[in-house]
């Protein structure tokens, strides 16, 4: 219950196209959604993070979509650039306790 | 989020010798700390909760008295990693948990163990 699943494990993304990663989960009592991002070698870095009251949130090309029903949640990356090739985490969390993360998608953005 | 400094960024031990990896809030007091490892192309995998002024919460199957965590103060926690050994060889990552609830982490510590 308290998994979060992810996939794809891997993408291939044309420059300019729309990179969609999803994550789902079991654990109704989670109330925070992150997206991470991370290079090799550096931790990961916070993308963008969504609560349940909203369906969806969007910063820049990086939208959350969010299902409640569904239990599902999604990172979508419109205009994907060579720069967004990294591994992709989604996590979630019952406020103010651990993070539990996803298995992590590794995006590559070809030119 | 906060900032958060981790260091060092990589370190090589012997094996048997132990290893100290710090990581600073630099501007936000943090009550809590959680460390992580992380082998290559996988996830990050929780080791620990740490509470300023309190032992740590370890998760099942992590050592305690291998992973010293140690968070004296509201700005300072700290993972030792004692008798390193090879399989001890990791990227180990430190977050800190904001006023907002939010994460931030570490740059992380690669460890090897030769």
């Amino acid at each position: 219950q308290q998994q979060v699943k992810q996939s794809p494990q891997s993408l291939i993304v044309q420059k300019g196209g729309i990179s969609i990663i999803n994550c789902a989960y079991e654990n109704t009592a989670f109330d925070y959604f992150p997206w991470y991002q991370q290079f090799p070698g550096k931790g990961p870095a916070l993308l963008i993070a969504i609560r349940p009251d909203v369906s969806e949130k969007k910063e820049g090309r990086f939208t959350i979509s969010f299902n409640k029903s569904a239990k599902q949640f999604s990172l979508h990356i419109m205009d994907s650039q060579p720069g967004d090739s990294a591994t992709y985490f989604c996590a979630a969390s019952i406020r103010g306790n651990k993070l539990v993360f996803g298995a992590g998608t590794i995006l590559r953005v070809k030119s | 989020g906060a900032v958060v400094s981790q260091h060092p960024s990589w370190v090589i031990c012997k094996s048997g010798t132990s290893v100290k990896i710090e990581c600073r809030s630099l501007d936000f007091q943090a009550t809590t700390m959680f460390w992580y490892r992380q082998f290559p192309k996988q996830s990050l995998m929780l080791m620990a909760t740490s509470n300023e002024g309190s032992k740590a919460t370890y998760e099942q199957g992590v050592e305690k008295d291998k992973f010293l965590i140690n968070h004296a103060s509201l700005t300072l926690s700290t993972l030792t990693v004692t008798s390193a050994h090879p399989e001890d060889s990791s990227f180990y990552i430190c977050s800190v948990m904001g006023r907002d609830y939010g994460y931030t982490f570490g740059s992380g510590t690669r460890l090897t163990v030769v």
